[in-house]
């Protein structure tokens, strides 16, 4: 069974530019997570897509954006990037079942890719 | 909103002593609760979690937790640190609804451990 997957590992990007982050979710889920952990920090929820869709959305401005493929992998995208969005970036999979809300599937994160913006 | 407290931000203990870690969550419906550890350069690994039933629940690694609804607790302990358990970790809870399984992370306790 393969794990969460994300790439690149790290990037380093310049204040204004646009960065995408990718993520391959484990074999079998259909959901993907965003989290933003900024150094020192817990990590924050940005959002969940679920079946190409999103399926819940955190704090973040519109400039963080993303998107959900057939094969659930998932892509983040930071537009007009600030410093302060300097960061590891967790993708998190689950298989999200609507079971009546009964539980909370587990999620399972992938190792992160590591932005520094300048 | 629901939102967790760790209230230490460091913890040094030797190891072969006991370890327990503190969590404090706000949350107004039934709580799922987890505990994560993140060791440098890596990933959150799950250690155990919490949805229901029996409020001590054994992990990996040989951690448990107990949930103390009265308190709003859901504290880690483990009896014999090793070495290896220097790491971060993180107490989380999770929300199941229409925005979407999330977890709102407390902001970690690192623990380190002297030989």
């Amino acid at each position: 069974e393969t794990g969460v997957t994300q790439s690149p590992t790290h990037l380093i990007k310049t204040r204004g530019q646009q960065v995408t982050l990718r993520c391959s979710s484990q074999s079998g889920h259909n959901t993907v997570s965003w989290y933003q952990q900024a150094l020192g920090q817990g990590p924050q929820f940005i959002f969940q897509y679920y079946r190409e869709e999103e399926n819940g959305r955190g704090n973040f401005p519109p400039r963080f954006s993303g998107l959900q493929f057939p094969n659930y992998s998932s892509e983040l995208n930071v537009n007009a990037l600030e410093l302060d969005d300097s960061a590891l970036y967790l993708c998190a999979s689950s298989s999200n079942r609507f079971t009546g809300g009964s539980a909370l599937d587990e999620q399972y994160f992938g190792p992160g890719t590591r932005l520094t913006v300048t | 909103a629901q939102s967790v407290t760790q209230p230490d931000i460091h913890i040094t203990v030797s190891e072969g002593a006991s370890l327990e870690l503190r969590c404090n969550y706000s949350y107004g419906a039934t709580p799922y609760l987890f505990w994560y550890v993140q060791s440098p350069g890596q990933g959150l690994q799950l250690l155990l979690k919490y949805f229901s039933g029996d409020t001590l629940v054994q992990g990996i690694k040989g951690f448990e937790a107990e949930f103390k609804r009265s308190q709003s607790s859901f504290n880690l302990r483990k009896p014999s640190v090793h070495w290896s358990d220097a790491a971060e970790y993180f107490c989380a809870v999770g929300a199941y609804g229409a925005a979407g399984n999330k977890l709102t992370f407390g902001g970690g306790t690192r623990v380190l451990v002297k030989p």
